[in-house]
């Protein structure tokens, strides 16, 4: 299956430190992107990354792509209470869509 | 710009019962999805739209569930009966560009209980 799962399923950090979570899949990817769903809410896209991509940042976040490993990491530095909140991967290979993983549950203590 | 508009918020049908979800995707955005959240999972493609047209509905369930997007702008999605499984949350996203290489821009979700 191209569904990526990601591991831990919850983590629960104090606010300040940081939070890595990672993503495995199974088949080639063409690219793999990470979302963030507030409870209620709708997903909101993070980051996207190529396959011939290593690593992008963007503010906070830094993402990890290991294709040899069929891996990726997205890790939140200085975590703060407002990123408490469930984060997915979605992998797409070929022409076909993104297919999202079961996600991550983060909670960021006060 | 104005994000994804979905209605209603929430919804609470019985079993056998039919049940309707609107989309209004963000302007000028030609492709448009809907997907199923169950609680504790993460969502699944059901339906994928560019303009007017069917992309991908390979993972609806035909029998009971239809989508249409007339006109190539807002779309809606139906479910006729319903049944107990089916209560989860309805994300519609909207891309400005098909295919897997762009983010897409989810809309709030509609919950759907089915008693």
């Amino acid at each position: 299956s191209q569904q990526g799962e990601e591991d831990p399923q919850a983590l629960s950090i104090q606010e300040g430190e940081n939070a890595t979570m990672n993503c495995s899949y199974k088949t080639s990817i063409n690219n793999l992107q990470w979302y963030r769903q507030n409870s209620g809410r709708g997903l909101v896209h993070l980051i996207l990354i190529r396959s011939n991509e290593r690593e992008k940042h963007s503010g906070r976040l830094r993402v990890t792509l290991d294709t040899s490993k069929k891996s990726s990491s997205l890790l939140i530095t200085a975590s703060r209470a407002a990123d408490t909140a469930s984060y997915f991967c979605a992998t797409a290979a070929g022409g076909q869509n993104f297919v999202f993983g079961p996600g991550t549950r983060l909670s960021v203590l006060p | 710009e104005a994000g994804v508009a979905q209605s209603p918020r929430y919804k609470i049908i019985e079993k056998r019962q039919s049940v309707a979800f609107w989309c209004n995707p963000i302007s000028g955005h030609a492709t448009l999805y809907w997907y199923q959240q169950i609680l504790g999972q993460g969502p699944k493609l059901l339906i994928q739209f560019q303009n007017n047209g069917v992309v991908d509905d390979s993972q609806l369930p035909k029998d009971r569930f239809s989508a249409e997007r007339l006109k190539g702008v807002d779309s809606t999605l139906k479910i006729q009966p319903a049944k107990l499984e089916d209560s989860a949350v309805y994300l519609c996203a909207s891309g400005r560009l098909s295919g897997p290489n762009y983010g897409y821009t989810f809309g709030s979700g509609t919950r759907l209980t089915v008693v």
